[in-house]
C-alpha cells in the first residue's frame, strides 16, 4: 500500500535562505511523485513531478526535488526563499492499480513560513 | 487558459438542507477527483471517476453523499441532508489517463467552501 509522510508540519526560514521540505513515501511499485503548493484560499498547483525519468526534477519558481529510491525520499528544496513562497506544500504519491486505475495519496502538508 | 471551474465558491447553509457542488473539468480530461479538505483531516479523497464512470467512492459517506458525472463537462457532488461536520473546502481535480499511462498531473479547481450551521 502506498503512503506519504511529510516529516515537518511547519517550517520557518528567513528570506534568502535555503528551503528544505522533507517527504518520505512507501509504494509497492514504481511510483510517480509530486509536490503541490497551496496558497491561502486557493486550489493546489503543481510544483514538479517525478515519473521515472531523471531523478533530479526541476519545477516552477526555482524549486527542485530529488528522488532517492534507496531512502524512499523525495525532498523539496529551493536555494533561496522568497516571501511569496509562504504557503502549504503537499507531497503526493501515485501508482497505478488494477484496470488502469490511479490513486493520488496526499501527505498531511508542510506549512512554510518565510521571515523577512 | 484551461482550468477546472467549481461552483459555488462559498456556500453557507443550515443543517438538513441539500447542497450541490459542481465542477467543470478541463476539456479533454478523462479523470475527475473530489477531495475534501479540513484542518483536522487534511485532504481526503471522496470519489474518483474515469471516463464518467465511478471507480472509487470508498471515501465518501454513502448515506448522505452522492457523486455523479451527467456528462463529460460536469461533475456533481451532492450532500443531503447536510450536517455541521460536513463544513469543509471541497476540491475538484481533473487529469488525463490514456492507454494505461498516467500523464501525472492533477489540475485543481479553487474549491467550494461549505459552511453548515
Amino acid at each position: 500500500a502506498q503512503s506519504v509522510t511529510q516529516l515537518d508540519s511547519h517550517v520557518s526560514v528567513s528570506e534568502g535562505t535555503p528551503v528544505l521540505l522533507r517527504c518520505n513515501y512507501s509504494s509497492s511499485y514504481s511510483p510517480s511523485l509530486f509536490w503541490y503548493v497551496q496558497h491561502p484560499n486557493k486550489g493546489l498547483q503543481l510544483l514538479l513531478k517525478y515519473t521515472s525519468a531523471a531523478t533530479l526534477v526541476k519545477g516552477i519558481n526555482g524549486f527542485e526535488a530529488e528522488f532517492k529510491k534507496s531512502e524512499t525520499s523525495f525532498h523539496l528544496t529551493k536555494p533561496s526563499a522568497h516571501m511569496s513562497d509562504a504557503a502549504e506544500y503537499f507531497c503526493v504519491v501515485s501508482e497505478g492499480g488494477t484496470s488502469g486505475t490511479y490513486k493520488y495519496i496526499f501527505g498531511t502538508g508542510t506549512r512554510l513560513k518565510v521571515l523577512a | 487558459d484551461a482550468r477546472v471551474t467549481q461552483t459555488p465558491r462559498d456556500k453557507v447553509t443550515e443543517m438538513g438542507q441539500e447542497v450541490t457542488m459542481r465542477c467543470q473539468p478541463i476539456l479533454g480530461h478523462n479523470t475527475v477527483f473530489w477531495y475534501r479538505q479540513t484542518m483536522m483531516q487534511g485532504l481526503e479523497l471522496l470519489a474518483y471517476f474515469r471516463n464518467r464512470a465511478p471507480l472509487d467512492d470508498s471515501g465518501m459517506p454513502k448515506d448522505r453523499f452522492s457523486a455523479e458525472m451527467p456528462d463529460a463537462t460536469l461533475a456533481t457532488l451532492k450532500i443531503q441532508p447536510s450536517e455541521p461536520r460536513d463544513s469543509a473546502v471541497y476540491f475538484c481535480a481533473s487529469g488525463l489517463v490514456y492507454g494505461g499511462l498516467n500523464t501525472g498531473e492533477l489540475f485543481f479547481g479553487e474549491g467550494s467552501r461549505l459552511t453548515v450551521l
